[in-house]
């Protein structure tokens, strides 16, 4: 089963560069959402959807979009990378999206932005 | 703001111990709390999940206890492995707000045979 998988694993952007960090989930999960997470912080989050057509913002969400089109993709979109988005992207999938359905993530997607 | 604490950030012990993490938050509306599993440029896996009437959850080698009064969780590892090297997480949610955890920064623990 592959979960949820991200892609690409790394990335290297100039600042003011647009980017679509990509997001499947094959376990057919209503909830879908993108964390970041930097170095002495826990983890934050930007977006999240509860299903195919509906997304909301998290925590930090401002300089990113997201769209859900499909109950499988959850991309987050840069529109102008800048320093201070460099992190590690994860995103992460559960049945309902209710807090005690287990969340499962990809294995993230790290960032730099010069 | 939702604040939670992990103590230690790190931890090496030698194989064979018993060891306790320690997450402490300032929330008092928390509900549920998870602890996690990050490997080295790996995602995070779910290890036990405590509910809102829970105060403890038990899988194999691991416990964790939960208590709201104090506004503490505890992860127990016994008998550890240098398998069991990784980064361990607790993250608590508010219920209303769906799927939203609130994160701590984890502990860095490293067992070493």
């Amino acid at each position: 089963n592959a979960g949820v998988t991200q892609t690409p694993k790394f990335q290297v952007l100039k600042t003011g560069q647009s980017m679509t960090l990509q997001c499947a989930q094959d376990m057919n999960h209503e909830y879908m959402s993108w964390y970041r997470q930097d170095p002495g912080m826990g983890l934050r989050l930007i977006h999240y959807s509860v299903g195919a057509g509906i997304t909301d913002q998290g925590e930090v969400p401002n300089g990113y979009n997201v769209s859900r089109s499909t109950t499988e993709d959850f991309p987050l979109r840069l529109l102008s990378a800048a320093p201070s988005q460099t992190s590690v992207y994860f995103c992460a999938s559960s049945y309902s999206g209710q807090a005690n359905s287990p969340l499962h993530f990809g294995n993230g997607t790290r960032l730099t932005v010069t | 703001k939702q604040e939670v604490t992990q103590i230690p950030a790190a931890l090496s012990v030698p194989e064979g111990e018993n060891l306790v993490l320690n997450c402490s938050f300032t929330d008092s509306a928390i509900y549920n709390l998870q602890w996690f599993r990050q490997d080295p440029g790996k995602g995070l896996t779910s290890l036990l999940l405590i509910q809102s009437s829970q105060r403890e959850q038990t899988s194999g080698r691991l416990n964790a206890s939960l208590d709201k009064s104090s506004g503490r969780s505890t992860l127990y590892i016994a008998a550890s492995q240098p398998g069991d090297s990784a980064t361990y997480l607790c993250a608590f949610d508010r219920g209303s707000t769906l799927g939203r955890l609130y994160f701590g920064r984890g502990t860095q623990l490293t067992v070493w045979p």
